[in-house]
């Protein structure tokens, strides 16, 4: 699976859109690129995943560049509650589902 | 979505004895998997849960270590063996169904050995 590389850290306002970006410039073709999110002591939870199309949910919009290497994760405003780690991911999916996790973005939401 | 219970949600072992971490989920699914979190750390794979056979580890972990055992498709057990200071850690079970897009995590066992 391709490596991603994001901030390690950025802060946000409460109400405001949250930009989180994310690099994986060596990404394949057959590679989707997903997001998860950790909240302090909880299991990681799936946000939105994409391949090539701008991605929308409930949760979040997911940008993808034109050329793939890189996306942005737009939680249009945010609360306090989405505080977490997020961490971008780029795999394969007929790898056995299985999902390595890099570092990933602390974000801190303050009122 | 699948709902996953793990147990023990945490535990204080002694150095040089097991144990053994339970993974339930409320429907079949295909893909089990283990994941380890050290302190502060982002998550690592040790292995995936196979029904039926032995599991498959990722470079790093062995079955001496970490036996898994998948009786059926809802349950999956990891033991962590003969436990150091250094085994301390969060331990995540991960579940996905046949063509899911998704991974669904438990909650984890917080482990902490003294």
């Amino acid at each position: 699976d391709a490596k991603t590389t994001q901030p390690t850290s950025m802060d946000c306002a409460e109400g405001r859109a949250a930009n989180l970006p994310c690099n994986h410039s060596t990404i394949s073709g057959n590679e989707y690129v997903y997001w998860y999110r950790q909240i302090h002591s909880q299991g990681p939870q799936y946000i939105i995943h994409g391949l090539k199309n701008n991605e929308t949910n409930e949760m979040a919009s997911l940008i993808i560049t034109e050329d793939r290497k890189s996306s942005t994760l737009i939680l249009p405003h945010a609360t306090l509650r989405d505080t977490a780690v997020y961490y971008c991911i780029v795999r394969v999916r007929a790898a056995g589902n299985k999902l390595t996790f890099g570092g990933g973005t602390r974000v801190l939401v303050k009122p | 979505s699948a709902v996953i219970s793990q147990k023990p949600s945490r535990d204080i072992c002694q150095r040089g004895t097991s144990l053994t971490i339970q993974c339930q989920v409320d429907s079949q699914v295909t893909m089990m998997f283990w994941y380890r979190q050290q302190p502060g750390q982002s998550l690592t794979l040790i292995a995936t849960a196979n029904q039926g056979s032995e599991a498959t580890y990722e470079s790093g972990f062995v079955i001496d270590k970490f036996p898994i055992s998948r009786p059926n498709l809802t349950f999956s057990t990891l033991t962590v063996s003969n436990m150091s200071p250094e085994d301390s850690s969060i331990y995540l079970c991960s579940v996905s169904g046949a063509g899911d897009e998704k991974l669904f995590f438990g909650s984890g066992t917080q482990l902490s050995v003294l």
